[in-house]
């Protein structure tokens, strides 16, 4: 069982809508959460970074939570645009791992108009 | 800042032939540096870390004389896919840490696509 998953693993949502990624860990401790915006044929590209006492983190319209007790992160899109069509990526970095990775396997976006 | 790039973008290659793939971090010094691969509509897979001036340490059940990786220098680590198979078509992502960063950052190239024919 993968030690990080993603819900849902893909949804369509309409241009100007809002939309709500889910993230459900199970590893820990660790260092910090992460998310990631991949566009397709392209590498990953950070949105937010939180450590692990850090409940909430903004970039512009990318929301991100972060609940410890429950081991659950979201990320929040506000208005969506054409352009936020991708893979949302969540990553937890572990310490016992020399900080490696553990990537979740991400959720796809589309946003039509 | 914090950019990362790869050469080739995109290679198409004859199966038995060595690629040589290099990831470069353009304006800062990377001490530790990871190669992943990613298969269509699945997620990154870590397939080694290098670190400067060391051996790479890769993961299990990745052949380290099939994808050789070298960390010459702070800013270029390269990795060649020797006697390539079709099988080895995949899309390779680097990615580079700062020895600075406070959250241990990973920065992503963006990515070289390697088709094996």
């Amino acid at each position: 069982k993968n030690q990080v998953e993603q819900s849902p693993q893909s949804l369509i949502i309409l241009e100007g809508k809002n939309c709500t990624l889910q993230c459900n860990y199970t590893v820990s401790p660790f260092s910090n959460l992460r998310w990631y915006k991949q566009d397709t044929g392209r590498g990953p590209v950070s949105l937010t970074i939180m450590t692990f006492s850090e409940n909430t983190k903004s970039n512009g319209r990318y929301t991100a939570t972060l609940d410890a007790d429950t081991k659950q992160s979201s990320l929040h899109i506000t208005a969506s645009q054409l352009s936020d069509s991708a893979s949302y990526i969540c990553v937890v970095s572990l310490p016992a791992a020399g900080n490696k990775l553990t990537f979740g396997g991400g959720t796809r976006v589309l946003v039509k108009p | 800042g914090a950019v990362v790039s790869q050469h080739p973008s995109r290679v198409i290659c004859k199966s038995g032939t060595s690629v040589k793939i290099e990831c470069r971090s353009l304006d800062f010094q990377a001490t530790t540096m990871f190669w992943y691969r990613q298969f269509p509509k699945k997620s990154l897979m870590l397939m080694a870390t290098s670190n400067e001036g060391s051996k790479a340490t890769y993961e299990q059940g990745v052949e380290k004389d099939k994808f050789l990786i070298n960390h010459a220098s702070l800013t270029l680590s390269t990795l060649t896919v020797t006697s390539a198979h079709p099988e080895d078509s995949s899309f390779y992502i680097c990615s580079a840490e700062p020895g600075v960063s406070s959250y241990n950052e990973q920065f992503f190239g963006p990515g070289t696509r390697l088709t094996v024919l």
